[in-house]
């Protein structure tokens, strides 16, 4: 079946840092792909998708583009900020939503 | 942007006793809605997609007699967890999508704050 995998966390940076989180996924069909992060005490927020191949999702400074050749979904920020931190979860939907496990990432001043 | 409330967001309950969560769309309607359980250092879990007006749909290995979910209306779905017990315990998301996605295309998903339920 589907499935989604990405990058186990936690991931600690220093702000300013380039940041990439792994995504890979697998489907049958062509599924749209998603970023949702979830900030500390919050519920999840979507952060950018794609919805076919080829595509670049983009918000907040973070970008991902939709690779169909290495079903990949990967996420980069060029400059991270402490505010970034937060649990990032990639996610493919074809007839119902899947979810990676979930990156924590830490921003340090 | 659009709301998803979820209430309440912790519950502290004794074993055996049921507890039921809402998740309510604040400013969209929503034909559809789904219920999400989320264990520690683990993904999301899929448990049922309910529809407006008709059974929700569980997906495999969920007890639907056990998490017992009703979409009412347009802007409210609720999640009964009967006979609670301890091992119960975990984190309940709602989404919800925006109907206004149209036959053909994806309503965005937008999400509730989550509920914490702790079975003593």
């Amino acid at each position: 079946g589907d499935s989604v995998t990405q990058m186990e966390g936690p991931v600690t940076l220093s702000e300013e840092a380039f940041l990439t989180i792994n995504c890979t996924y697998t489907a049958t069909g062509y599924p749209s792909l998603f970023w949702y992060v979830q900030y500390p005490g919050e519920g999840l927020q979507l952060l950018l998708k794609a919805t076919k191949a080829d595509d670049k999702g983009s918000n907040k400074g973070f970008e991902a583009t939709y690779r169909k050749e290495t079903t990949s979904f990967h996420l980069e920020k060029g400059s991270v900020q402490v505010s970034d931190s937060a649990v990032y979860f990639c996610a493919l939907r074809d007839d119902k939503i899947i979810f990676g496990k979930g990156t924590r990432l830490h921003i340090l001043p | 942007g659009a709301v998803v409330s979820q209430h309440p967001s912790r519950v502290i309950c004794k074993s055996g006793t049921s507890v039921k969560i809402e998740c309510r769309s604040l400013d969209f309607q929503a034909t559809t809605m789904f219920w999400y359980r989320q264990f520690p250092k683990k993904s999301l879990m899929l448990m049922a997609t309910s529809n407006e007006g008709s059974k929700a749909t569980y997906e495999q290995g969920v007890e639907k007699d056990k998490f017992l979910i009703n979409h009412a209306s347009l802007t409210l779905s609720t999640l009964t967890v009967t006979s609670a017990h301890p091992e119960d315990s975990s984190f309940y998301i709602c989404s919800a999508r925006d109907r206004r996605g149209g036959a053909g295309r994806i309503g965005e998903l937008f999400f509730g704050e989550g509920s914490r339920l702790t079975v003593l």
